[in-house]
């Protein structure tokens, strides 16, 4: 079966500093993978998503970038993090098909930038 | 940007009531997923739906494709404690980037106090 990690579970960093947030799928192949930010449990957000290594399209002019070095591995990263990075940041995979758009959420990283 | 119109916002429920949600649109839709998000957990996919006028079940939920491909709704039976938390619809716009889904702003189902 497969399965979608992220890591650290929780963050907190200072303004100004660098982030790198990590997230890799076991059990599949190939996948399509994103990131969204939710902000007060409400309102998920798509920040970037990825159907292969290298490639990486990204929805919201921002402050932070995405990188896919491996299949299965996708990073979010920040060089200077300001105070509305706060959030918590999911990754998704789905299954990289024709008409296939169930995506499966990770457990999160509740970053918060103080 | 497209928007999907999620109501009620919230909703107390006490055990053994109905519940009902759903989500609409101006747009048409291929594709309406639901979600289930527990408090600091990632949302976790409850039910597919591929086809205008599809009703699917999952247990004591079940959630429809409206005919028109602009709505979903979401109905739980006899709603137990554990059914709290925020439901989300989602759904892939006719037309939309492959993958980029559409997410409504949520319904949180708390408990009645």
């Amino acid at each position: 079966s497969q399965t979608i990690h992220q890591w650290p579970a929780t963050l907190v960093q200072p303004v100004g500093s660098p982030l790198s947030l990590e997230c890799t799928v076991e059990g599949t192949s190939n996948p399509n993978l994103y990131w969204y930010r939710q902000a007060a449990g409400r309102g998920l957000q798509l920040l970037f998503y990825s159907v292969g290594i290298g490639q990486i399209s990204s929805e919201v002019p921002q402050n932070l970038s995405a990188s896919r070095p491996q299949d299965r591995q996708f990073i979010l990263s920040s060089k200077k993090l300001l105070l509305s990075d706060s959030g918590f940041y999911l990754c998704a995979w789905s299954v990289r098909a024709i008409e296939t758009y169930e995506q499966y959420f990770g457990p999160g990283t509740r970053l918060t930038v103080t | 940007g497209q928007q999907l119109n999620q109501s009620p916002q919230s909703m107390f429920i006490q055990e053994g009531e109905d519940v009902s949600m759903n989500c609409t649109s101006s747009s048409i839709f291929n594709t309406w997923l639901w979600y289930k998000q527990d408090p600091g957990e990632g949302p976790v996919l409850l039910i597919a739906l591929y086809k205008a006028g599809e009703l699917t079940s999952n247990g004591r939920l079940t959630a429809q494709f409206g005919i028109t491909r602009k709505d979903s709704f979401l109905n739980i039976s006899a709603s137990i404690p554990s059914d709290v938390g925020i439901y989300f619809c989602a759904g892939q716009l006719r037309g939309g980037s492959q993958g980029n889904l559409i997410f409504g702003k949520g319904t949180k189902l708390s408990v009645k106090p």
